[in-house]
């Protein structure tokens, strides 16, 4: 079974423009939740989408954003990038939004992202 | 909130000693635990998860870790270490009451292994 997959792997913006980073999850897997690794922050929790709807979301500014399409790939949106912005964002899948083994996350190899 | 605490941010070992990576977290209700490694520009790979029953699991790659709710951690621990165990490991919580799709994670063990 192929695992999650995420493009691009990377990418080089400049302040002020947006960016779309996207998400293929493990086939089956309805969830899908992104996060932020900084040096400084370390990983931070972005938000997290189970069937088209956000079901949480962490404490990022209103700058990010993301959906979730019916087949479960997501993408998460930059706009206005800022130079902390510059991040490796990785998504993580699991099965359901539910409980037990379901709530295994299988990462993806990450986007890095650097805003010059 | 919840919050987690790596008490070592670098360990360094020599080859086939064995190892512990601390892990404490901030709540003792109903959580949770996970530690993740991660290998120079990759994702992060599931070594182990604690959700019910036994307080000792055992994961991959040889690691195991033991939950201790009335000191609130969660020790990864390895008998003897081999070079390519070189990365650097996450403990992660997920508080069942806000979510348990929200990981919330340490700043991270780099574990140096040395020949």
């Amino acid at each position: 079974k192929a695992g999650v997959t995420q493009t691009p792997r990377y990418l080089i913006k400049t302040r002020g423009q947006q960016v779309t980073l996207s998400c293929s999850p493990i086939s089956g897997h309805r969830s899908v939740s992104w996060y932020q690794q900084t040096p400084g922050q370390g990983l931070q929790f972005l938000f997290e989408y189970f069937s088209e709807t956000q079901r949480n979301k962490g404490n990022f500014p209103g700058r990010f954003s993301g959906r979730q399409f019916s087949n479960s790939r997501s993408e998460m949106n930059v706009s206005t990038l800022e130079l902390g912005d510059s991040a490796l964002y990785l998504c993580a899948s699991s099965l359901a939004w539910g409980g037990g083994p379901s709530y295994e996350q299988f990462f993806g190899p990450g986007t890095r992202l650097t805003v010059l | 909130a919840q919050s987690v605490t790596q008490l070592d941010s670098q360990v360094p070992v020599f080859e086939e000693a064995p190892v512990e990576l601390r892990c404490n977290y901030s709540s003792s209700v109903s959580v949770y635990l996970f530690w993740y490694v991660q290998y120079p520009n990759q994702g992060l790979q599931l070594l182990l998860k604690y959700l019910s029953g036994s307080t000792l699991v055992k994961g991959i790659n040889g690691f195991e870790a033991e939950f201790n709710k009335s000191q609130t951690s969660f020790h990864l621990r390895k008998p003897s270490v081999h070079i390519s165990d070189t990365a650097e490991y996450f403990c992660a919580v997920s508080d069942l009451g806000r979510g348990a799709q929200k990981l919330v994670f340490g700043q991270g063990t780099r574990l140096t292994i040395n020949p």
